[in-house]
């Protein structure tokens, strides 16, 4: 079983609509867990970390629910520039230095 | 958040020939970096993890003597592919881990581009 599993998509989705994505991890132990999105032939860039609950930023909501061992990204009135990969990573509970990468969910936001 | 520097953010080179690649932290101190391949429509793959004043740590199949990775300072560390060849063509990408326990976070450089003729 995969660390981190993410469903690829594509999602597709009008401008204005409200997406949700899950991510489900696997090592009970963690305790940091983050959202990039990468842009296609670009680097990814950290957009949310939670380390409780969850956390909000704007249009985007993130939540861990550590009883189902899932975290979730919500992404309200969608914007066309909201379009790229997202990537969920979650950091080891016993070493702060491994990272588990999902694979990341691609969402195409159409006018 | 956190800048991490890389360059060159591309490089051609002829097989055979050796390419460095530089990731510099620019506002903090990284005691650990990591440097990561990204092929065309796939998923991260993490090479090595480097730390400050030892030897990097490489993950399973990556070889070593391939992938130099060098971290001399707090703030640079760098990744020379040695005789490579097309198939090492990828998007080379380095981060830098922020924090310790409480908080933790990875910031990555802007990656480069090589392209192995």
């Amino acid at each position: 079983r995969k660390e981190v599993e993410q469903d690829p998509g594509p999602f597709n989705v009008p401008e204005g609509a409200t997406v949700a994505f899950n991510c489900t991890y696997s090592n009970s132990a963690s305790q940091s867990f983050f959202w990039y999105r990468q842009d296609c032939r670009k680097e990814p860039k950290l957009l949310m970390s939670v380390y409780s609950s969850g956390n909000e930023d704007g249009r985007f909501t993130a939540q861990l629910n550590r009883a189902s061992q899932y975290i979730s990204l919500l992404i309200r009135d969608s914007k066309l520039s909201d379009s790229a990969t997202y990537l969920c990573v979650v950091n080891d509970g016993y070493n702060f230095n491994k990272f588990y990468f999902g694979s990341g969910t691609k969402l195409n936001v159409k006018p | 958040g956190a800048v991490v520097s890389q360059h060159p953010s591309w490089v051609i080179c002829k097989s055979g020939t050796s390419v460095k690649i530089e990731c510099r932290s620019l506002d903090f101190q990284a005691t650990t970096m990591f440097w990561y391949r990204q092929f065309p429509k796939q998923s991260l793959m993490l090479m090595a993890t480097s730390n400050e004043g030892s030897k990097a740590t490489y993950e399973q199949g990556v070889e070593k003597d391939k992938f130099l990775i060098n971290h001399a300072s707090l703030t640079l560390s760098t990744l020379t592919v040695t005789s490579a060849h097309p198939e090492d063509s990828s998007f080379y990408i380095c981060s830098a881990r922020v924090g310790g326990l409480s908080y933790n976070e990875q910031f990555f450089g802007p990656g480069t581009r090589l392209t192995v003729l």
